[in-house]
């Protein structure tokens, strides 16, 4: 069965520098998705970032990057310019392509950031 | 931009008791999903639904759950007999297709006294 793993429960940054997030996986599949979901106080799930596990490429939003490491089964968030609004827990999830499991994501357990102004 | 609506956004119930939370997702979308937050926990996988049935469901899914599409727009996650550790926020999400990511409802927060 797939995990995920978050090993930082707690990160601060301070406002306009650059933080990042660690996220390792357990897999045996060769092809899945990746994403990275933002959980403010009111507790919606945001989509933040995804990334397709046969992109060699990092995918970017905007002051949104991933890196992306297969082979170390690393998935890292960084978060430039950071900004008062990125406050808030954020979540790592897998999600397998195979089509039999249903598309279930599987979270980990959640990196709560604070940033100081 | 279309949403996933859930309803109600908070709802308080005695245990023993039968509740039922509800969900609207974005209209094209194809698969459903449920899954709940125990207050300073991860987000768990609970149920995927397509075509009318269900796809997967995990452990905690036990005979007390229950889903239905009643109508073809509503997304319904029915507890049946509810219990203390019933007590989450239970976040309904929905996805396109199979290479598209789930969209998520703000989560219905389920009380149970």
């Amino acid at each position: 069965a797939q995990t995920v793993t978050q090993s930082q429960p707690e990160m601060s940054v301070q406002e306009a520098e650059t933080v990042t997030l660690s996220c390792t996986y357990d897999t045996s599949e060769s092809d899945y998705y990746l994403f990275w979901y933002k959980q403010p106080p009111s507790r919606q799930m945001i989509l933040v970032i995804r990334q397709e596990a046969y992109k060699q490429q990092n995918a970017t939003e905007n002051r949104f990057s991933v890196n992306f490491q297969k082979a170390a089964k690393s998935f890292s968030l960084k978060i430039s310019d950071s900004q008062l609004g990125d406050a808030a827990m954020y979540f790592c999830a897998y999600r397998s392509v195979i089509y039999n499991q249903g598309g279930k994501l599987i979270f980990g357990q959640g990196t709560e950031l604070s940033v100081k102004p | 931009e279309p949403e996933v609506t859930q309803t109600p956004s908070h709802q308080v119930t005695q245990m023993g008791q039968e509740v039922i939370l509800r969900c609207v997702p974005i209209s094209n979308h194809l698969y459903f999903y449920w899954y709940r937050q125990i207050l300073g926990q991860k987000v768990e996988f609970l149920v995927s639904f397509y075509n009318n049935e269900i796809s997967e469901k995990s452990e905690i899914f036990d005979d007390q759950f229950s889903v239905e599409r009643p109508d073809g727009s509503n997304f319904t996650l029915k507890i049946r007999s509810t219990k203390l550790e019933d007590s989450a926020m239970y976040f309904c999400a929905s996805r396109e297709q199979v290479n598209q990511p789930q969209h998520f409802g703000d989560g219905t927060r389920l009380s149970i006294l």
